[in-house]
């Protein structure tokens, strides 16, 4: 099974500063489509996940710009800036490459 | 929009079995692979396996084989998932969730496995 591997556990943000988590994957994410099979997703406090960045590096409908990704093949960071209150939550980076389909650990935004 | 509706919570005995629904609409719902995930008290997030309506195909993640039973109802746009042999280790929160990577989401039905 792919392992993501997410790093901090938690960051703790002052609203309008920046934030980065950071998600290693353990194998290629690359497929042979040319697709980076990333996806990074937000689970607000008592609330349903929900897709922010699909393929790597696109916004979901409707999400922020503040919100971007970027990475290589196993390596891949999610910025958040200017980060808000509404922005807390735990943050979770999966994989759609092969079966079984995997989430990291999360990694818990609060605000200072 | 798009909306999965899911069944509320269940209290059930070890050994025994539970269904759970997930209604959806706004979406033509043989479009879209349904899958199910389970999240464990304050855990993360574990994908379970997936239902596509249109033929009932699957695939699951080898853990849950045998424990989890994936359908669909096509006449009512609805996904079932039936989990069998019920110990506290099934107690968590299980979403359903459809449109490719995980676009939409169902608010989550849980189950709690207590004598």
């Amino acid at each position: 099974d792919i392992v993501l591997t997410q790093a901090p556990l938690s960051v703790s943000v002052t609203p309008g500063e920046s934030a980065s988590i950071s998600c290693r994957s353990s194998k290629s994410l690359l497929s042979s489509k040319g697709i980076t099979s990333l996806y990074w997703y937000l689970q607000r406090p008592g609330k349903s996940p929900q897709l922010l960045i699909y393929q790597m590096s696109n916004l979901a409908s409707g999400v922020p710009d503040r919100f971007s990704s970027s990475g290589s093949e196993t390596d891949f960071t999610l910025k958040i800036s200017k980060v808000e209150t509404e922005d807390v939550g735990v943050y979770y980076c999966g994989h759609r490459l092969e079966y079984p389909l995997t989430f990291g650990s999360g990694t818990k935004l609060e605000i200072k | 929009q798009v909306k999965l509706l899911q069944s509320g919570a269940a209290l059930v005995k070890p050994g025994a079995s539970v269904k759970m629904s997930c209604k959806a609409s706004g979406y033509t719902f043989t479009d879209y692979w349904v899958s199910w995930v389970k999240q464990s008290h304050g855990k993360s997030l574990e994908w379970i396996g997936e239902i596509y309506p249109n033929s009932g195909a699957t695939n699951f993640n080898e853990k849950f084989k045998g424990k989890a039973t994936l359908t669909v109802d096509k006449s009512t746009s609805t996904a079932y998932m039936e989990l069998s042999r019920l110990t506290s280790e099934d107690s968590a929160i299980y979403y359903c969730s459809a449109g490719g990577p995980f676009a939409y989401w169902g608010q989550g039905t849980l189950v709690t496995v207590s004598s």
